[in-house]
């Protein structure tokens, strides 16, 4: 079970806007580590999606975006299009554990 | 873009070691640090590990006692050895690099490779 919680699912139409929450604790995010969320379709490598919270990498589009507050962070994807139908996954640190952990991920569908 | 590749046995028996390298090609294994990460079937993301190019290493407190990263400058390798597996440590391997500057993401990944845990 892990200490970052995801929704299992979210879903949305074309061009629609969803988020996806991550949800920590006073070790992790809520003591103010880094937040990183990466796009996962099953068979390929994990793609770095969002570091330091809300930092796009180059070359990912500015349709996600990331944020954090107290000990929540999130994902949104605006203008949701077929190719991101894939599994997400948020990062950080617990001092607590002494580790880097990941969330539970949250598969995102394409109505 | 630098290219990560894992290589290693796909089948280890019970009780015995788990042995994977992951090679490191167009760039330098120098000055990063590199992670383990695995994902048993069906379920999420788990982080093993990391060794910088200098030695020093990190491991995930869960997996310490069975756990030992190395890495090999001179052929821009590093390597994950896991003992005394069981069927719980059948996963998808992915060896990795962690960007610089930040706390522990992770910007570039190997395309995985996956190890069964069966006799």
């Amino acid at each position: 079970q892990s200490v970052l919680t995801q929704p299992p699912s979210v879903s949305g139409a074309p061009g629609q806007r969803v988020t996806i929450s991550c949800t920590g604790s006073s070790s992790n995010i809520g003591a103010g580590y880094d937040v990183h969320w990466y796009q996962h379709l099953p068979g390929t490598a994990p793609k770095f999606l969002i570091y330091g919270s809300s930092n796009r990498p180059s070359g990912v589009p500015d349709r996600f975006s990331g944020s954090k507050s107290g000990t929540s962070a999130s994902l949104a994807i605006s203008g949701l299009q077929a190719e991101d139908e894939a599994d997400y996954y948020c990062q950080s640190y617990d001092s607590s554990l002494s580790a880097y952990v990941f969330g539970s991920g949250t598969k995102v569908t394409v109505l | 873009q630098v290219l990560l590749q894992e290589s290693g046995p796909g089948l280890v028996k019970p009780s015995e070691t788990l042995s994977l390298t992951c090679t490191v090609s167009a760039g330098s294994i120098s000055t990063y640090y590199w992670t383990w990460i695995r994902q048993p079937p069906g379920k999420g993301l788990e982080w093993i590990g990391y060794i910088h190019y200098s030695g020093t290493t990190k491991y995930n407190p869960s997996l310490k006692s069975r756990v030992t990263m190395s890495v090999d400058t001179s052929k821009n390798q590093f390597s994950l050895k896991l003992s005394s597996v069981t069927a719980a440590d059948t996963a998808i391997y992915y060896c990795s690099r962690v960007a610089t500057g930040t706390q522990g993401a992770v910007d570039v990944w190997g395309q995985g490779t996956m190890v069964t845990v069966s006799s």
